[in-house]
């Protein structure tokens, strides 16, 4: 089976501080995503990578970016947090190929205060 | 246009009843379809991959119509248990030049099975 672990669960952080989620899977999928989620808006993609050291802008990149220094591990670092970067955020991946479904993890549900 | 829509209900079902979700998508280049579940305050997980043939997972049969961009989802025989929000979820297959399997999510439609 497929796993992909988010570092954390739920996070507490102030506005203005470098915020930094972490994602690690286990397939040597190619392609990673950063999403959040907000109730009445759904699953909206932040980020993506489909190689390391490769990223493109998704649907709402601002105010943050991605790190992907290793095939297995994809970072979201924001940058400056604020409030309304709360939210529950999500991190998916899958191989090559364009027809398979991503496998998701657990989810960091992130409060800005 | 969005590029997935569907109802977002909710629906409320007594137990053992039969429920439809029906979903549109806006690009008739999708090639991949899929059925997510989300439970309250978790992850998106696959329900099942929706064929052009058609395709029944136990008490789940899931459609797919190319010709009207049209997905459906049925739930016979409801139980406590499928309480849930269930996403519809495209492929496009290709995006910006490449195979990336970007995928599409509807919002989501709730369900709610009641005893």
């Amino acid at each position: 089976d497929v796993k992909v672990t988010q570092s954390s669960r739920y996070l507490v952080k102030r506005t203005g501080e470098k915020v930094f989620l972490e994602c690690v899977q286990d397939m040597d999928h190619e392609n990673m995503f950063w999403y959040r989620q907000d109730p009445g808006l759904g699953l909206r993609l932040i980020y993506f990578s489909y190689d390391v050291k490769m990223k493109e802008k998704g649907d709402i990149p601002e105010g943050y970016s991605v790190s992907r220094e290793k095939k297995e591990r994809f970072s979201l670092i924001l940058e400056s947090a604020s409030t309304n970067q709360t939210s529950m955020y999500l991190c998916a991946s899958i191989s090559r190929g364009g027809n398979q479904p991503q496998h998701f993890g657990d989810g960091t549900r992130l409060s800005i205060l | 246009r969005k590029e997935v829509e569907q109802d977002p209900g909710p629906f409320n079902v007594p137990e053992g009843a039969t429920v439809a979700f029906n979903c549109t998508y806006s690009n008739s280049a999708s090639q991949s379809f899929f059925w997510y579940r989300q439970d309250c305050r978790k992850e998106p997980k696959l329900l099942m991959s929706v064929y052009s043939s058609g395709n029944e997972d136990g008490r789940f049969t899931a459609q797919l119509n190319r010709a009207s961009q049209y997905i459906s989802l049925l739930i016979r025989d409801s139980k406590l248990s499928d309480s849930a929000t269930y996403l519809c979820v495209v492929n496009r297959g290709y995006y910006r030049g490449s195979t990336l399997g970007r995928l599409y999510f509807g919002r989501g439609t709730q369900l709610t099975v009641w005893p």
